[in-house]
């Protein structure tokens, strides 16, 4: 049964502290994705990797980094450099591949809260 | 700078209704559109796509047309039913680009 999961569901961070969201994905896909959703705004793209050990920062990258070591995982670390932390963060992942007509496919998100 | 645009907050309709939900967008080098789904709290899930060759595309009670010289997309739901109630985004790509620009979001809630 492929997908893409994510964990925590939730998480806390406390003033200073640098916190990991996993994402793992099962699909065979070359790219993966991590966006950020605020209340009453739409996803907006923070890294993208189309492929192993390369990414990209999106538009909003700015205090927060990434790896991407297998082709699986794509986890992001949000810095203590990010001021406001509080999100909903989205994962996604697609064919890639230079593919032009592809879909992205998302997990159930994280939700970071700032203690 | 919004490059695409859900200018309706949210939407109400009752079941059995048509939902029509909007959408625009300003870069004419989008050439791919989609439309997601999404509950509170869970990621959203694809619902149908559309390529700028066509005008029109179909998939069971999901309808999007798409109007390039105006720049806009729609996405059609009939019958709609209470299981629609949702967010729904809609998400534009230059295929030159890996990037997917999403809109804000339309909330449609459908009553019985």
């Amino acid at each position: 049964d492929g997908g893409i999961t994510q964990s925590p569901k939730y998480l806390f961070r406390k003033e200073g502290q640098n916190v990991t969201l996993s994402c793992e994905q099962n699909l065979n896909h070359d790219a993966m994705y991590w966006y950020r959703q605020d209340p009453g705004q739409g996803l907006r793209l923070i890294y993208y990797s189309q492929i192993v050990n390369d990414f990209q920062k999106g538009d909003i990258a700015e205090g927060y980094s990434v790896s991407r070591e297998k082709k699986e995982s794509f986890p992001l670390t949000v810095t203590s450099a990010q001021k406001n932390p509080t999100a909903f963060y989205l994962c996604a992942s697609s064919l890639g591949r230079g593919l032009a007509l592809e879909t992205q496919y998302f997990g159930p998100g994280t939700r970071l809260l700032v203690l | 700078d919004q490059q695409v645009k859900q200018n309706s907050p949210s939407l109400s309709v009752q079941e059995g209704r048509i939902s029509i939900l909007n959408c625009d967008y300003t870069n004419s080098m989008f050439d791919y559109f989609l439309w997601y789904k999404k509950y509170p709290a869970e990621g959203p899930t694809f619902l149908i796509s559309i390529s700028s060759i066509k005008d029109k595309n179909e998939d069971g009670r999901f309808t999007v047309f798409l109007n390039k010289s105006a720049k806009h997309l729609s996405l059609h739901i009939v019958p709609s039913q209470p299981g629609d109630s949702a967010v729904y985004f809609c998400a534009s790509k230059d295929t030159g680009f890996q990037k997917l620009v999403f809109g804000t979001g339309t909330r449609l809630l459908v009553s019985p």
